[in-house]
């Protein structure tokens, strides 16, 4: 599982609040990356990290930041949760020799 | 803009059966084909992968076959199992260009019945 964590695994939240999910690995991979999956779209990418402090942005990025303090952590926040960002987000990493990712269990997220 | 088109979105199969998932492409600079498997609750999970070089690359019941000229790729689950069904996702990287971001389909539901 590449030592992938995330947490929470579960949230309820209300919209208008601030919810930060934490992503950690234990390997030392350079390359990190945040997505949501929703039925009907599959996982689509909101930011990714390729070191620290180094990130871009994804397919789906409005709404959300991200921060990469350190190597085994990559955070990603919703400054004002909304009702749209209800879904299940994945953080993964990719292999470092090779173009695999690999992705933690998910975090459901529910905005009422 | 979809650049990787997959089909179907959902496929109901009967155990021992053919399971066949169809994937697109757009951008011939992608280099690198994974397809991943989701169970339900759980993150995907690399399931098998081609690079443009081969046709067909086998690892057990699961075959990748890769049509360059046409763009496309399928994933064919053999004598498919109960145990198959999850949620496919195939995906396309230009890794030799430096992206390391994949595509991804919009991925298949297969049911396989008993």
């Amino acid at each position: 599982d590449a030592g992938i964590t995330q947490s929470p695994r579960h949230k309820v939240t209300e919209t208008g609040t601030p919810v930060t999910l934490r992503c950690h690995q234990t390997e030392n991979h350079r390359y990190m990356y945040w997505y949501r999956q929703d039925p009907g779209h599959g996982l689509r990418l909101i930011h990714y990290s390729y070191g620290v402090k180094d990130t871009d942005k994804g397919e789906v990025s409005d709404g959300y930041s991200v921060s990469r303090s350190k190597t085994e952590d990559f955070l990603l926040t919703l400054e004002s949760a909304t009702s749209s960002q209800t879904s299940v987000y994945f953080c993964a990493l990719r292999d470092t020799d090779g173009d695999t990712q690999y992705f933690g269990p998910g975090t459901r997220l529910t905005v009422l | 803009q979809q650049q990787v088109k997959q089909s179907p979105q959902s496929l109901i199969v009967q155990k021992g059966g053919i399971s066949i998932i169809n994937c697109a492409y757009e951008n011939t600079a992608f280099d690198y084909f994974p397809w991943y498997q989701q169970f339900p609750g759980k993150g995907p999970a690399l399931l098998i992968a081609i690079r443009p070089d081969v046709s067909e690359k086998k690892e057990g019941r699961f075959t990748i076959s890769f049509n360059k000229s046409a763009k496309q790729f399928s994933l064919h689950i053999m004598d498919s199992q109960p145990g198959d069904s999850a949620t496919y996702f195939c995906a396309a990287t230009h890794a030799s260009g430096g992206s390391y971001i994949p595509t991804f389909g919009r991925g298949t539901s297969l049911i396989v019945h008993p």
